[in-house]
């Protein structure tokens, strides 16, 4: 059965240095995988998503996530934090064999951004 | 950019009454969907719905749940009898194609956050 698990509850960076979000999936196939976001009080907004085109995929805000198969992972990155950046980061893969592709959420990261 | 729309923002309810959540999807979509999160805990998967019938559903959406498309805009989840352990954030959201495939993307909602006393 698919699954995602993001290995940090609560990741804390300064703004202007590197984010790193870790998401390992387990599936028995290659799967897609989304990474979405969520700011206080706004929706699920999907940030990039990974259908086996290419393994390094850029999504919006400056955003972009690398599919390992070797490492069953889909890491989320970003060069430069921004103070805009701090939101939950969900890691997400639809659950295979689903008729109408019901989603399966990772457990959240916070992240916080300091000045 | 057309979004996913709900409503109420939140919503208090004494436990065993109906609640009824709305939603309005965006508007050239097929594929609606409900999600909840209890706080501290994963987002979860309810139940799909297309072309007026309910497509999937989980082990979650027993028959206390209800979803129906009442006209051409609105998609709205009932629980008719709510539990304590119903307090969470439910999420809508639609796609425009069926996600069999894996890469459809679905379109969430804010979220309505319902409390039951």
């Amino acid at each position: 059965a698919q699954s995602v698990t993001q290995l940090d509850s609560h990741v804390s960076v300064s703004e202007g240095t590197p984010v790193l979000l870790r998401c390992n999936y387990s599936s028995s196939y290659s799967p897609s995988l989304f990474w979405y976001v969520q700011h206080p009080n706004k929706g699920l907004q999907l940030l990039l998503k990974y259908t086996s085109a290419a393994t390094l995929v850029k999504g919006i805000n400056g955003f972009e996530a690398e599919f390992k198969k070797s490492e069953t992972s889909f890491h989320l990155t970003k060069p430069s934090a921004h103070m805009s950046d701090a939101a939950e980061y969900f890691c997400v893969v639809p659950l295979q064999g689903g008729s109408q592709g019901n989603l399966i959420f990772g457990k959240g990261t916070k992240l916080s951004v300091k000045p | 950019e057309p979004e996913v729309t709900q409503t109420p923002s939140h919503q208090v309810t004494q436990m065993g009454q109906e609640v009824i959540l709305r939603c309005v999807p965006i508007s050239n979509h097929l594929y609606f969907y409900w999600y909840r999160q209890i706080l501290g805990q994963k987002v979860e998967f309810l139940v799909s719905f297309y072309n007026n019938e309910i497509s999937e559903k989980s082990e979650i959406f027993d028959d206390q749940f209800s979803v129906e498309r009442p006209d051409g805009s609105n998609f709205t989840l009932k629980i008719r009898s709510t539990k304590l352990e119903d307090s969470a954030m439910y999420f809508c959201a639609s796609s425009k194609r069926s996600s069999t495939s894996g890469g459809e993307t679905q379109y969430f909602g804010p979220g309505t956050r319902l409390l039951v006393l």
